[in-house]
């Protein structure tokens, strides 16, 4: 059974940089896609971007110039980081697998990432 | 705002049958997922591909697709049911994957 387990800081203050790693278990991480997914207090689900695991990425273009995947094969661990974090960026953050027919099949459990000084 | 359009609220009563629809142009060409999500949990997969449901699903949850509409049916929903909806496929470029705003169910 794939586990997918987030692991950062819970606050971040203004304009830093935002920074989180899932560790995948169960299974190896060189094969699907590997995600990140956000969702705002009382709000619905974003996705921020996914790499596959030969490190091509793709992100969602509202983020695009703040965020960063990448993939360490010999940890099985993804990670992300989102630049110059504002307010707006307080969310739970999920990793995810997505499978090859556009579906997200597992998940973490999700970090709660506050920004406020 | 999402390039697919959900129903923020949809309420059914114990037992009866109650769809869940998620509308968008890219949904005459790509396939919706759809996820259940519990209060302070993460979500769950319930649906995928044409009308696939993972281990342990029940049968009464099941997909559909007419057009730019996918629909999630619940047949004889169960108070256990009772959560947030969310769709998710692509955006009407193809080239991003997107998520609807949710469909908040109450079993009454």
């Amino acid at each position: 059974q794939v586990q997918l387990q987030e692991s950062g800081p819970g606050l971040v203050k203004p304009s830093e940089t935002l920074s989180l790693t899932c560790t995948v278990s169960g299974g190896s991480i060189s094969s699907y896609y590997w995600g990140w997914i956000r969702q705002p207090p009382g709000k619905g689900l974003e996705w921020i971007g996914y790499i596959y695991y030969i490190g091509s990425t793709h992100y969602n273009p509202s983020l695009e110039s703040r965020v960063t995947i990448f993939i360490d094969k010999s940890k099985n661990q993804f990670s992300l980081k989102l630049s110059s974090v504002t307010a707006a960026d307080t969310a739970v953050y999920y990793c995810a697998r997505l499978a090859f027919d556009d579906y997200v099949d597992y998940w973490g459990q999700g970090n709660l990432v506050t920004v406020s000084s | 705002s999402s390039e697919l359009t959900q129903d923020p609220a949809v309420s059914v009563a114990l037992g009866q049958t109650v769809r869940i629809t998620c509308q968008g142009d890219s949904l005459r060409t790509y396939y919706a997922s759809w996820y259940q999500q519990k209060p302070g949990q993460a979500p769950i997969f319930v649906i995928y591909g044409k009308n696939n449901r993972p281990s342990g699903i029940p049968d009464r949850f099941s997909g559909s697709s007419s057009g730019d509409t996918a629909s999630l049916t619940i047949t004889g929903a169960q108070a256990e049911d009772e959560a947030d909806y969310y769709c998710h496929s692509r955006d009407s470029s193809g080239y991003h994957l997107v998520f609807g705003g949710g469909t908040k169910l109450t079993v009454l």
